[in-house]
């Protein structure tokens, strides 16, 4: 019963480097989103997809890439990573009874 | 972009205090949601409201819909150490075919004993 899985949990990356954050669900559910959460903001989002194929940006986009080639999985990638980009990163995978998020990605941009 | 906020920011309660929060917007939504956070993990949903006026339970929280669907509260009985945690409320937006979730700021609350 994974539901949403998220990986890795930590990772540092350098200024400059790129990354693909993994996002996958078992739920059928058509709609997922990636988050990011920092300090007294809450979470704000980045990027969502309403189906395979199709994405959209969110409130924060800038920076941030996404594909959607099947129902389950939702990659996000940092093509070049600054240190704004540090942050605790949630995928989410919704359904009318809700979002389902997964545990998380802290990321540390140096 | 839109906002939800939440009040109080944060909270310092005694076991055993029932806790009230709100969460209010300037726009009209159509369904409020509200989650809940622990350390270091992702926020779990603890209750849906789809209608106006609605009032849901879920153990000791108790969630309402406000009547003019720009508000939603939470109230939390009896509080207990495990109620620690930080609480979200959220509402999805519509914009053209696709929805939005968008998050309040959220309300820390912590448990003395």
């Amino acid at each position: 019963n994974a539901g949403v899985t998220q990986t890795p949990k930590f990772q540092v990356l350098k200024t400059g480097q790129s990354m693909t954050l993994q996002c996958a669900q078992d739920m059928n559910h058509e709609y997922m989103s990636w988050y990011r959460q920092d300090p007294g903001m809450g979470l704000r989002l980045i990027h969502y997809s309403v189906g395979a194929g199709i994405t959209d940006q969110g409130e924060v986009p800038n920076g941030y890439n996404v594909s959607r080639s099947t129902t389950e999985d939702f990659p996000l990638r940092l093509l070049s990573a600054a240190p704004s980009q540090t942050s605790v990163y949630f995928c989410a995978s919704t359904s009318r009874g809700g979002a389902f998020f997964g545990q998380g990605t802290r990321l540390t941009v140096v | 972009g839109q906002q939800l906020n939440q009040s109080p920011q944060s909270m310092f309660i005694q076991e055993g205090e029932d806790v009230s929060m709100n969460c209010t917007s300037s726009s009209i939504f159509n369904t409020w949601l509200w989650y809940k956070q622990d350390p270091g993990e992702g926020p779990v949903l603890l209750i849906a409201l789809y209608k106006a006026g609605e009032l849901t339970s879920n153990g000791r929280l108790t969630a309402q819909f406000g009547i003019t669907r720009k508000d939603s509260f939470l109230n939390i009985s009896a509080s207990i150490p495990s109620d620690v945690g930080i609480y979200f409320c959220a509402g999805p937006i519509l914009t053209g075919t696709a929805s939005k979730l968008t998050f309040g700021t959220g309300t820390r609350l912590q448990v003395t004993l």
